[in-house]
């Protein structure tokens, strides 16, 4: 049984960034991708971004271009994100979800989700 | 980008009630269709996958219909556990964007 395991929660300062892990296990990222989904604090849910593990390729949406880094290790099943310049907006949960490749510009549904790490970004 | 829209916002109802929640995308996204349940403090759970395929260990209670631009989320008679937020969220195109979600209240 695969499972998504997070790093734990975060404090930071405005200005400042935050990377967090996401490590597989009972699986590997092999033939998955890894995607980044935020959720303010009573909001909805929000597609950051993803990596493609074995293709050492990531993708973004266009609201965090530049500001965030999605990255793998393949020899650990780990993903991280980091987020730079961070801001108040930015306090939120952040949760990895797998999805089965299907191809560079293709998306699948995120069968396998993080138990989830909340970002805290006060002064 | 494909915008989708959820509605209600919220919906009321009492267990053993039928529930019907509804999608709409901004264009069409054929049957690429995802509806997750969350509930408070967890983190998201796959339901329905391309519309209509319930993902596994998801009770027959819960259903999905649709394609192109119209979908529905049906739970035939709600069970206490089922009072939850839902998402649909569509993977046509670029960015694989969530609907605003709907709860589901007792």
């Amino acid at each position: 049984q695969v499972q998504l395991v997070q790093s734990g929660a975060e404090v930071r300062k405005p200005g400042s960034s935050v990377k967090v892990s996401c490590k597989a296990s009972g699986g590997t990222f092999s033939g998955y991708t890894v995607n980044w989904v935020r959720q303010a604090p009573g909001q909805g849910l929000e597609w950051m971004g993803r990596t493609i593990p074995f293709l050492d390729l990531a993708s973004y949406a266009q609201k965090f271009r530049g500001r965030v880094t999605i990255t793998a290790d393949k020899s650990t099943n780990t993903a991280y994100m980091e987020v730079t310049s961070l801001r108040s907006e930015d306090t939120a949960v952040y949760y990895c979800a797998r999805d089965s490749f299907c191809g560079v510009d293709c998306y699948s549904h995120f069968d396998y989700w993080g138990q989830g790490t909340l970002v805290t970004v006060s002064s | 980008e494909i915008v989708l829209t959820q509605s209600p916002a919220t919906l009321s109802l009492s267990p053993g009630e039928r529930a019907i929640l509804s999608c709409r995308a901004s264009q069409t996204i054929n049957t690429y269709l995802t509806w997750y349940q969350q509930k408070l403090g967890q983190a998201p759970r796959l339901l329905i996958y391309d519309a209509s395929n319930r993902a596994a260990g998801v009770p027959p209670r819960f259903s999905g219909s649709g394609s192109g631009t119209d979908f529905t989320l049906t739970i035939s008679s709600l069970e206490p556990e089922d009072f939850a937020i839902y998402y649909c969220q569509q993977r046509s195109s670029w960015p694989p964007a969530f609907g605003q979600g709907t709860k589901l209240d007792i």
